[in-house]
C-alpha cells in the first residue's frame, strides 16, 4: 500500500465549477501535510499547507482529518489555469516529504 | 532571484552507459534533494543533503547510483551503468534549513534509456 494515496483522475470540470480532491495517508506518525501543484511537464510547486482547522487561500480550501487520516482540497470557481496535477504530500520523520501520485484536473471552457 | 538550475534538460543514452546530472540550488539553501519521478507518479526521494552531508540516502540504489555535493552547493547525481528502468525525470530541489516542507524544484532532467 502506498503511503499517500490519491485518485489519479482526470477530473473534468467546466469553468466556474467547484471540485474536491481527496487523499489518504497510512503513516499515522506523519506530522504535516501539503498540496503541491504540477503543471504538465513542469516542476512541482507548493500550493498550500493543510491544517486540522482548515486552511483557505482565495478559491482554495484545504482540510485535514487526522482521525480518518484524510486530506482534502476544494477549488471553487474553477479557472482554465487551474488545470494541472495536484500532489498530496505528507511530511514524516526527518522532515521527509512523501508525495502521492497526484490527481489530474482538467478545466474546460 | 534565480531558481534551481539543472542540466541537461534532456538526455538519451543506451543502456549500460553512464550518465550524470547537475544541479545548482537556490543561493543560501542548505538542503538539497534529488528525486526521481516516473510517468504518472509523484516524485520519490533519492537522497537529501544538509550542506555537504548526505543525511538520507536510504532510497538511493547504491549499486548503480551515486551522488555528491562538494562544498555544500552544487550537486551531481550519477548512474552507472544505466538500465531501461531508469528512464524518468530526475528532479533536484532545495530548501532552507527548517523549511523542508517548502521545497523549490528545478525543471528536471528527462532521461530516456534505450
Amino acid at each position: 500500500r502506498k503511503e499517500v494515496e490519491q485518485d489519479p483522475g482526470p477530473f473534468n470540470v467546466p469553468e466556474g465549477a467547484t471540485v474536491a480532491f481527496n487523499c489518504t495517508y497510512s503513516n499515522s506518525a506523519s506530522q504535516s501535510f501539503f498540496w503541491y501543484r504540477q503543471d504538465c511537464r513542469k516542476e512541482p510547486k507548493l500550493l498550500m499547507s493543510v491544517y486540522s482547522s482548515g486552511n483557505e487561500d482565495g478559491r482554495f480550501t484545504a482540510q485535514l482529518n487526522r482521525a480518518s487520516q484524510y486530506i482534502s482540497l476544494l477549488i471553487r470557481d474553477s479557472k482554465l489555469s487551474d488545470s494541472a496535477t495536484y500532489l498530496c504530500v505528507a511530511q514524516g520523520g526527518f522532515q521527509k516529504l512523501v508525495f502521492g501520485t497526484g490527481t489530474r484536473l482538467l478545466v474546460s471552457p | 532571484e534565480a531558481g534551481v538550475v539543472q542540466s541537461p534538460r534532456y538526455k538519451i543514452i543506451e543502456k549500460k552507459q553512464p550518465v550524470a546530472f547537475w544541479c545548482n540550488p537556490i543561493s543560501g539553501h542548505n538542503t538539497l534533494y534529488w528525486y526521481r519521478q516516473n510517468l504518472g507518479q509523484g516524485p520519490e526521494l533519492l537522497i537529501r543533503y544538509e550542506n555537504e552531508e548526505a543525511v538520507d540516502d536510504s532510497q538511493l540504489p547504491k549499486d548503480r547510483f551515486s551522488a555528491e555535493r562538494l562544498k555544500g552547493v552544487d550537486s551531481t547525481l550519477k548512474i552507472q551503468p544505466a538500465e531501461l528502468g531508469d528512464s524518468a525525470v530526475y528532479l533536484c530541489a532545495s530548501s532552507l534549513r527548517g523549511s523542508s516542507y517548502e521545497q523549490y524544484f528545478g525543471p528536471g532532467t528527462r532521461l530516456t534509456v534505450t
